[in-house]
Formats: C-alpha cells, structure tokens, sequence
C-alpha cells in the first residue's frame, strides 16, 4: 500500500524557515516525480513544487519561487521541502503528493 | 506552466441528475489527469486517475473521460452525498480552480 508521511509542521514567525519531511513507502519511490500541495483556510489546493525521479528537475509555483527549495533522498525514500521567508499567505496544510495519492499532511502556520 | 481551466465554478442540481464538469488544459497532458471531491472541513478525495480511471471504492456513477487538453467528470444520478467541491488536476502539477456542485 503506498504511504506517504509527512512531518515537520509548526508554528513561525513572519521571515522565518522550517523544513518538512515526507517518507515514502509501499512503492519505487525513484520512480516517481513527487510534488508538494498546500491548501489554505477556506481555499481550494494549490500546487506547490515538483520534482523528477532522479531530483535533476524541479518547478515552483510562482509564488514560492526563491524561497522554497523541493528535495529528494531516493536512498531514504524520502522527500522534503525547506521553506525560507515565510509569509502569512504561506499558512496551509502541505501535503506530500505522488500523483493522485496523498499524505495526511502537516500544518504550516506563519503568524506574527 | 500548463494551466488547468474548469467550468463551470458553480453548478446547481437535483437528486438524480445527470452532471459533467469539464476541464481544460493549456496543452495537451494526455491522460495525466486526476479528479477529487472536497467537502467541508475534510482533504480532497482521490475519485478519478488517469483521466479515466475509477479510484477503488469510488461509486461506479462517477466517470472520467478525456485525453490532451478537453476532459470531464460525469456523475451519472446525482446522489446526496455527491454535494461537495470538485477539482482536477495535472499529475504533480497545477489545479483547475474547482467546481462547487450545490442543491438546486
């Protein structure tokens, strides 16, 4: 059955950093492009970045780009997203995605 | 970026109507397409990948269909429980805006 775990949501202040985690099982992971999801309060999801099976690709949503940085560590299954200069907008759930399947997700809160 | 357009944003309709929500993309994707159903309070639900391919436990009344750049979501007898928000989406990539279906 193919897992995904997410971890390493919180709470930050306005300019801060935190770095999620997604660990991956039930499937080839590097096999996969992999992506991270966030939905804010009372919006619908948005796409956030992406990445290739081998991490030699990815893409950012305009709005993250220069602060996000998408991951991979195909020997540990396991996916990340380190996130800079948070801004209140970036307060969502982030989810962890392999196409159509998602994690359970963890939440980001970006308050002052 | 491939964008991914839905219509309609709202959709009003009965138990037991026939519904299609249709999406579009900027360029063709082929069938990289998936479909889920929202409601309040909860995450998005896997209905629909690959385009056309029914989800296990998914109610045999929802199909997809579509492959490049045209693709749809039919609820063949719309049911109570169908009464949620719908969206599509490229694989690993952006989403169409969503399609509210409500209680005419």
């Amino acid at each position: 059955e193919v897992q995904l775990v997410e971890s390493g949501g919180g709470l930050v202040q306005p300019g801060g950093s935190l770095r999620l985690s997604c660990a991956a099982s039930g499937f080839s992971f590097s096999r996969y492009w992999m992506s991270w999801v966030r939905q804010a309060p009372g919006k619908g999801p948005e796409w956030v970045a992406n990445i290739k099976e081998d991490g030699s690709q990815n893409n950012y949503v305009d709005s993250v780009k220069g602060r996000f940085t998408i991951s991979r560590d195909n020997a540990k299954n396991s996916l990340f997203l380190q996130m800079n200069s948070l801004r209140a907008e970036d307060t969502a759930v982030y989810y962890c995605a392999r196409e159509e399947v998602w994690g359970q997700g963890t939440l980001v809160s970006v308050f002052s | 970026d491939i964008q991914m357009t839905q219509s309609p944003s709202t959709l009003s309709a009965s138990v037991g109507d026939r519904v299609t929500i249709t999406c579009r993309a900027s360029q063709s994707i082929s069938s990289w397409l998936a479909w889920y159903q929202q409601k309040p309070g909860k995450a998005p639900k896997p209905l629909i990948y690959k385009a056309s391919n029914l989800e296990s436990g998914v109610p045999s009344r929802f199909s997809g269909s579509g492959s490049g750049t045209e693709f749809s979501l039919t609820i063949s007898s719309l049911q109570p429980d169908d009464f949620a928000t719908y969206y599509c989406q490229h694989y690993n990539s952006n989403f169409g805006g969503g399609t509210k279906v409500e209680i005419k």
